[in-house]
């Protein structure tokens, strides 16, 4: 079946540390997403790739870093520059980027929920 | 930029209706809503474009007013697996290529027996 995983589904981190949380899809989607959010809060993009070796920084993206090496995965890192890292990390794909025009529907992973000790 | 969602909460019993809306101060080419349940990943419902498409679940139903930048999402008789909370998302109509979609702040539905 065709989807999205994301591991691990739990992460904990010292301060100080890099961690990389991974998104792998099988969709054969173009367009790739990173989502943080926060208890009780709405979804901020983080970073977003619209094609293979491209990406774009979202509304959230200090202290945190991608790459898009191969289509079918969007590693995020988040590094010990990032504040406030503990939150519940979504990665998603579609189709094409968002911004198309086109019918274009998210297809959410599982989440990863980081917590910084 | 980002939507507003009205109510921010909402309780029902089952068998009662909701309605939820999505606002924009900015020109909407498209509105999308999502429903995530707790600890879960958001699960798309539907896609509303302008000039009346749309695409979604049969059981789900929709308005988008392009003029007042507005959508409404209609939950009729809710059953218990309708709880969750709601997001909207907004693609501008006249923003560069790329970067122009963002979630709204979500509004908790909860349906009690």
């Amino acid at each position: 079946d065709g989807g999205i995983t994301q591991s691990p589904k739990y992460l904990f981190r010292k301060e100080g540390q890099n961690v990389t949380l991974s998104c792998e899809q099988n969709l054969n989607h173009d367009a790739m997403y990173w989502y943080r959010q926060d208890p009780g809060q709405g979804l901020r993009l983080i970073y977003y790739s619209q094609i293979v070796n491209d990406f774009q920084k979202g509304d959230i993206a200090e202290g945190y870093s991608v790459s898009r090496e191969k289509k079918e995965s969007f590693p995020l890192t988040v590094t010990s520059a990032q504040k406030n890292p503990t939150a519940f990390y979504l990665c998603a794909s579609s189709i094409v980027s968002l911004g198309q025009g086109v019918y274009n529907e998210q297809f959410f992973g599982p989440g990863t929920r980081l917590t910084v000790l | 930029q980002q939507p507003v969602q009205s109510p921010q909460a909402v309780i029902l019993r089952e068998g009662e209706d909701a309605v939820i809306n999505c606002s924009s101060s900015k020109a909407l080419y498209s509105v999308h809503w999502y429903r995530q349940k707790h600890g879960e990943a958001p699960v798309f419902l539907m896609i509303l474009l302008k000039g009346g498409e749309q695409k979604g679940h049969e059981k789900i139903s929709a308005s988008f007013n392009e003029k007042k930048q507005q959508s409404s999402l209609y939950l009729t008789a809710s059953q218990l697996s309708y709880s969750g909370t709601y997001f909207c998302g907004t693609e501008l109509a006249d923003a560069d290529y790329g970067q122009n979609f963002v979630f709204g702040p979500g509004t908790r539905l909860s349906v009690l027996p």
